[in-house]
């Protein structure tokens, strides 16, 4: 079985600042890793993933994560945010191997200020 | 990737009624999923509905509370019945897409689900 913690429940950035959020998981097997973003009253959009070979990951929209084995993180970050950032950020795992589901992290609320 | 498409987007219901959300692919896809997001938390899997064979309900999920269909590769409903305040949440349905490229699952937009 897998589990997420995303340790900020909320995270309020200025304009413009860079900002982190925090995954990190735990596993008995190898995992994917996937960042879903929420807008306001809307469903979720996949925003990157790890699936294999390089650890660093970049999103569309100048989002990046880094998958670290050693300390099972995959902490989201991008160097500098827009208002249109805000959103609800969850950080999901799947194991490897048939029949694994999807666990999701209780979220972070990026709040974007001007 | 899928574009997935619910009804009803909302609904305000009365508590012993029953609701029943359907869920609609633009592509033919093998394995969906039904989750539910209460009110400020993640997202909690109740079931997954695999066309041909009954769903497989998660731990605190039951057929008689959620029944599922499966018709075909495209279509799925659940049905929220003797629906109580607590079971007010958004309802979403989604698709995994497996291949080489994939392992994402694709949501519908939702459905926000309050019980009066």
């Amino acid at each position: 079985a897998q589990s997420v913690t995303q340790l900020d429940s909320q995270v309020p950035v200025f304009e413009e600042a860079p900002v982190e959020l925090r995954c990190n998981y735990s596993s008995s097997v190898s995992v994917y890793l996937f960042w879903y973003v929420q807008y306001p009253n809307q469903g979720l959009q996949l925003l990157l993933k790890y699936l294999s070979g390089s650890t660093l990951v970049e999103s569309i929209n100048g989002f990046e994560a880094e998958f670290n084995k050693s300390q099972t993180s995959f902490h989201l970050r991008k160097p500098s945010v827009h208002i249109s950032d805000t959103a609800e950020y969850f950080c999901a795992v799947k194991g490897r191997g048939y029949g694994q589901n999807f666990v999701f992290g209780p979220g972070t609320r990026l709040s974007v200020l001007p | 990737s899928a574009v997935i498409s619910q009804k009803p987007s909302r609904d305000i219901c009365q508590r012993g009624t029953s609701l029943t959300i359907q869920c609609q692919v633009d592509s033919q896809v093998t394995m969906m999923f039904w989750y539910r997001q209460q009110p400020g938390q993640s997202l909690t899997l109740i079931a997954t509905a695999n066309q041909g064979s009954e769903a497989t309900y998660e731990s605190g999920f039951v057929i008689d509370k959620f029944p599922i269909s499966r018709p075909n590769l495209t279509f799925s409903t659940l049905t929220v019945s003797n629906m109580s305040p607590e079971d007010s949440s958004i309802y979403l349905c989604s698709v995994e897409l497996s291949g080489r490229s994939s392992y994402e699952q694709y949501f519908g937009p939702g459905t926000r689900l309050t019980v009066t």
